[in-house]
């Protein structure tokens, strides 16, 4: 059964960057996409943006194009989010989430989680 | 794109049935899969239905799901009801490379 580790907690300042890293044990790695959703206090869930392993290129949500990067590295089963300029809004709990099925971006094995607080 | 816009929240009491819909604003319900997530506070999202209908091992069958092509809308049913169903319900679909989730559902179980 495939898990999903993510790493610790991070606080940043605004304007500065912050890189999530998501490891995958137990199962297949670069066929099915790994997205990275995330949710701020009071709010619903947000889809940043996901990778085909496979493949490794990205897509994104089109509000976070041009700040976020997301990339996978297929010999360590783990993929990474890099979000920069970050501001107060960014402040939420990231999760990264892989697609159950090829193909359906359907997230069924989801990682812990990591706080990202963004804070002067 | 396109929106998926679920009702903001439902309540029922233990032991009977709800409903919550998923309605898709443009395009065919139908043209891509329809995902259902559960998601508590303090607890990562967890599926609930995928691939508008396929229940993850582990999911009671007191959960289905189902797409309605008529009014362009997924559902997610939960029968009999327990006082730990109480969460907030997500559906999501996909196309051409973007992911969107709808609004969320707070089902209060009273």
């Amino acid at each position: 059964q495939v898990q999903l580790v993510q790493s610790g907690a991070e606080v940043q300042k605004p304007g500065s960057s912050v890189k999530v890293s998501c490891k995958a044990s137990g199962g297949t790695f670069s066929s099915n996409a790994i997205s990275w959703v995330r949710q701020a206090p009071g709010q619903g869930l947000e889809w940043i943006g996901g990778i085909i392993p496979l493949f490794g290129t990205a897509n994104y949500a089109q509000k976070f194009q041009g700040r976020v990067t997301i990339t996978a590295d297929a010999s360590t089963s783990t993929a990474y989010m890099d979000l920069s300029s970050l501001r107060s809004e960014d402040t939420a709990v990231y999760y990264c989430a892989r697609e159950v099925t090829s193909g359906t971006w359907g997230m069924t094995v989801w990682g812990q989680g990591t706080t990202v607080t963004v804070s002067s | 794109n396109f929106m998926l816009t679920q009702p903001h929240s439902v309540s029922e009491s233990p032991g009977k049935t709800v409903t919550i819909s998923c309605t898709r604003s443009s395009g065919s319900i139908a043209s891509n899969y329809v995902h259902w997530y559960q998601k508590r506070p303090g607890s990562s999202p967890t599926t609930v239905i995928y691939e508008d209908d396929q229940r993850p091992s582990g999911v009671p069958d007191r959960f289905s799901g189902s797409i309605d092509s008529s009014s362009n809308s997924a559902s997610l049913t939960i029968s009999g009801l327990k006082t730990e169903d109480e969460a907030d319900y997500y559906c999501q679909s996909y196309h051409s490379t973007t992911v969107v989730f709808g609004g969320g559902t707070k089902l209060t179980v009273l």
